[in-house]
């Protein structure tokens, strides 16, 4: 079975800074997709951002940028020009082909004023 | 990305009585749902695969009998609770697969917050 690994259970960082939220994953496949989804407090789970794994250019979404290393099997997000909207839980999130989404155990984001 | 909605957002409902909760999309045909099902402070677990005309695909350790899925039309995907207990009170969420296009990413309810009492 997969697994992921979110390492910070919390984090906290300046409005305005930048932040690195740490994943890294367990796989013996080479082709999947990877994901960040934040829950904000209304708990309603938005897509942030996806990599493809056969991909070797990172994904960018605005403010929001991955560090994907297929060797080291990590996926970090960072978020670039922190926001107080940004504030939310970030689950990373692992897929194969005909398998179940699986994902992390969550970092909680808090943006400080 | 798509849009899913969630009938109820939040139900209290006494031991012993059933519970359904909708998953609809909105703007697209999901031959697949999924329905997690997430407790306080953490990650979301899956529970059953839900395939439209055909049987639900539970999880090990999920009751069948007890949360019932239903997937009846490519736009609805129903779950059940069934003889609700305190111990069944937690927060559901559904998603869906669009049947075409970025099968691989999953687009998610706003949840359903059920309290047993």
């Amino acid at each position: 079975a997969q697994t992921v690994t979110q390492s910070q259970p919390e984090m906290s960082v300046q409005e305005a800074e930048t932040v690195t939220l740490s994943c890294t994953y367990d796989t013996s496949e080479s082709n999947y997709y990877l994901f960040w989804y934040k829950q904000p407090p209304s708990r309603q789970m938005i897509l942030v951002i996806r990599q493809e794994a056969y991909k070797q250019q990172n994904a960018t979404e605005n403010r929001f940028s991955v560090n994907f290393q297929k060797a080291a099997k990590s996926f970090s997000l960072k978020i670039s020009d922190s926001q107080l909207g940004d504030t939310a839980m970030y689950f990373c999130a692992f897929l194969e082909a005909d398998e179940k989404l699986t994902f992390g155990t969550g970092t909680r984001l808090t943006i400080i004023p | 990305g798509a849009v899913v909605s969630q009938h109820p957002s939040w139900v209290i409902c006494k031991s012993g009585t059933s519970v359904k909760i909708e998953c609809r999309s909105l703007d697209f045909q999901a031959t697949t749902m999924f329905w997690y099902r997430q407790f306080p402070k953490q990650s979301l677990m899956l529970m059953a695969t839900s395939n439209e005309g055909s049987k639900a695909t539970y999880e090990q350790g999920v009751e069948k009998d007890k949360f019932l899925i239903n997937h009846a039309s490519l736009t609805l995907s129903t779950l059940t609770v069934t003889s609700a207990h305190p111990e069944d009170s937690s927060f559901y969420i559904c998603s869906t697969m669009t049947s075409g296009g970025a099968w691989e990413t999953q687009y998610f309810g706003p949840g359903t917050r059920l309290l047993v009492l």
